[in-house]
């Protein structure tokens, strides 16, 4: 099965400045990645994804990259602000009949003020 | 548009009891996945389901645990004699199906077993 490892578990930045979080997988057949913020005692939130056809995805001050050749992809967030302190996930999906995904384990992202 | 839900969000349980997790998904949304978290982990897939039909199990424990999606009504994931080991959050998400692969997730079950 997919296996998905998420560096570094964690993370912590000064406010306004970037974060990155990297993920690689396993199965070259994962062609969908999304990202996941999660808040203490909450569900996970869809943040941002990508396809395998798609190389970069921006949305504000977050983006996603997607090395296929290395399977490996990140998670940036720019001009970070207090908010963005929770725990992001990483997941990979192969799509096909089956769009159960697996998740890295995680990196708690605090933001200093 | 309400969100996926869950119910109840705290269940406490003794060794041995029953534990029924349920998932409501958003309207319009014919799939469900159940995931469990464990303290200080990732989620794990457990189960796939679509209107009255399991797609995938392959996360499922082989015993005491299993769900279900009827026609009507939310899906039910069902835990029989919990064992301390069972204590998790568990989280369910929702998604439109038809090739969509966006998962929507509800705000969890915390089970803890005494």
């Amino acid at each position: 099965g997919e296996n998905v490892e998420q560096h570094p578990s964690t993370l912590s930045v000064q406010e306004g400045d970037s974060a990155v979080i990297k993920c690689t997988y396993s199965d070259s057949a994962s062609n969908y990645f999304p990202w996941y913020k999660q808040e203490l005692g909450k569900g996970p939130q869809l943040i941002i994804d990508i396809r395998s056809n798609v190389g970069e995805k921006k949305d504000q001050r977050i983006a996603v990259t997607l090395n296929k050749t290395a399977k490996h992809f990140s998670l940036h967030i720019t001009e970070t602000q207090p908010e963005d302190s929770a725990v992001y996930f990483c997941a990979a999906s192969t799509g096909s009949n089956d769009y159960k995904l697996s998740f890295g384990a995680g990196t708690t992202v605090t933001v200093r003020a | 548009n309400a969100g996926v839900m869950q119910n109840p969000r705290h269940l406490v349980r003794r060794r041995g009891q029953e534990a029924r997790l349920r998932c409501s998904p958003m309207k319009g949304h014919s799939h469900v996945y159940w995931y469990r978290q464990l303290p200080e982990e990732g989620l794990k897939f457990m189960v796939y389901l679509q209107k009255e039909n399991i797609i995938d199990e392959s996360g499922m424990p082989k015993e005491r645990f299993s769900a279900e999606f009827p026609k009507e009504g939310p899906s039910i994931l069902r835990i029989q004699q919990v064992v301390r080991g069972d204590s998790a959050a568990y989280f369910c998400a929702s998604s439109p199906g038809r090739g969509s692969y966006e998962q929507y997730f509800g705000p969890g079950t915390r089970l803890t077993v005494t």
